[in-house]
């Protein structure tokens, strides 16, 4: 079971772009990366998910270094409405195996004007 | 909007009450999870069930019980309940894929045990 770490909070401006950084050195072969957003009084919403290299989607990408030990969001000019925690996840779902992914503890990311 | 709907979105309930959370989901998923969510902490898992069949239990108190009538229903049957147990249930669901399917969750519902 991967153990992931992640800063608590970050600041940062409008316009800026912001990098996030998971940690999880005892990754499994099998495990997948993916981010969520949540904001207060609702659930975690996908972002992107990544195996190995670079992920690119309309709103984030994803570096995932080739020993998958850790991985980075990161979030193109960033504005006041992306402020919100945001949670790396490792793992998958592998029926009757027990808890096999986790959520790391999340980073408040705080966007000042 | 969500595409996993809970319901209620609050429920505040005494110790000795029974009560249930609901959840549905039309997206054809055959996975569906129940986390728990502590204010300004990651969500827990409690259960999966996958194909309408429990697969994982986290060593969950029997006061929760969670039940799977169809494909598109998750329920979470709460009794006994304690004061710690106030929290954020989410609902998730994704396909049961092994590797790489993304959940989608609703936005929960906020309990409080007096």
């Amino acid at each position: 079971l991967a153990k992931t770490t992640q800063p608590i909070s970050m600041d940062s401006y409008e316009g800026q772009e912001v990098n996030i950084t998971c940690s999880h050195n005892n990754i499994a072969t099998n495990d997948y990366i993916t981010w969520y957003q949540q904001f207060p009084s609702q659930g975690p919403r996908f972002i992107i998910q990544g195996y190995k290299t670079k992920v690119t989607n309309e709103v984030a990408s994803l570096f995932i270094p080739a020993d998958r030990k850790s991985s980075t969001l990161s979030l193109p000019r960033v504005s006041l409405s992306d402020t919100a925690v945001y949670y790396c996840l490792v793992g998958a779902l592998r029926d009757n195996y027990g808890q096999n992914f986790v959520f790391g503890p999340g980073t408040r990311l705080s966007v000042l004007p | 909007d969500t595409e996993v709907t809970q319901t209620p979105k609050h429920l505040v309930m005494g110790m000795t009450n029974k009560k249930s959370l609901k959840c549905e989901q039309h997206m054809g998923h055959r996975a569906m999870y129940w986390y728990k969510q502590k204010a300004k902490k990651p969500p827990e898992l409690m259960f999966v069930y996958s194909y309408e069949k429990l697969s994982i239990n986290e060593s969950v108190p029997s006061r929760f019980s969670p039940e799977c009538p169809n494909s598109s229903l998750l329920n979470l049957h709460l009794h006994a309940l304690q004061p710690e147990d106030s929290a954020l249930y989410l609902c998730a669901s994704s396909q049961p894929d092994r590797f790489n399917q993304p959940q989608h969750f609703g936005d929960g519902t906020r309990l409080s045990i007096l």
